[in-house]
């Protein structure tokens, strides 16, 4: 089936720090989503992606939808303590969603 | 305001025990369905429906079953438990097809 390449695995970063990740698909996809797992908790939804190019921001997150159509890409800036977690991009896939493996996040403070 | 609640949140179970996996959505979605989430696999595909008395099989199905009677409750079936599936199980519904999905708090599952 279908599989997104998420990376990195993981970070450990000092906290003030800039964050990056990225996700990669074989197939072209028409939306991107990002969601964040806290510890204990269900995933929610980040950021939504619906066009080429696109360029998104919530709060200091901001998202881009890859002009291939095949990637996206997560920034965090300024990262605080609470930015731990895990982070998933996912697409849909025929009516269905699929996911990244994750990047798990950790902070220093 | 709406939700998907799961219950119960940790189970612990006997290998070759029946267990059975709630899961209630009060946002009247259509589409509801269920995931395992365990270390370096992400969000791995069980089941899903698309309604009332439809069930269809994800990527890892074997060894579960779903039955949706009504729009609101989608419940997980491990007929016959097994020490692989232990695992902590996510559902999650969505207004349409490719939508973003809500999710629930999970339910982590121990089979000893």
């Amino acid at each position: 089936g279908q599989q997104l390449n998420q990376s990195p695995q993981s970070m450990f970063i000092q906290e003030g720090e800039d964050v990056s990740m990225n996700c990669t698909s074989s197939s072209i996809f028409n939306t991107w989503l990002w969601y964040k797992q806290d510890p204990g908790e269900g995933p929610v939804l980040l950021i939504a992606l619906y066009k080429a190019g696109e360029l998104t921001s919530n709060g200091r997150l901001t998202a881009q939808f890859g002009i291939t159509r095949k990637d996206s890409f997560l920034n965090i800036s300024a990262s605080i303590p609470s930015d731990v977690g895990i982070y998933f991009c996912a697409g849909p896939y025929g009516n269905k969603l699929v996911f990244g493996a994750g990047t798990i996040l950790r902070v220093k403070s | 305001d709406a939700e998907i609640t799961q219950s119960p949140r940790h189970k612990i179970t006997e290998t070759g025990r029946q267990v059975t996996l709630a899961c209630h959505q009060t946002w009247n979605h259509n589409n509801m369905f269920w995931y395992r989430q365990d270390l370096g696999h992400g969000l791995r595909l069980l089941h899903y429906s698309y309604g009332v008395q439809d069930t269809n099989k994800g990527e890892v199905s074997d060894g579960y079953s779903v039955s949706r009677s009504n729009t609101e409750d989608l419940p997980l079936t491990l007929e016959s438990a097994a020490s692989s599936q232990t695992s902590v199980y996510f559902c999650a519904s969505s207004e349409g097809a490719g939508s973003p999905l809500h999710f629930g708090n999970g339910t982590r599952l121990t089979v000893t």
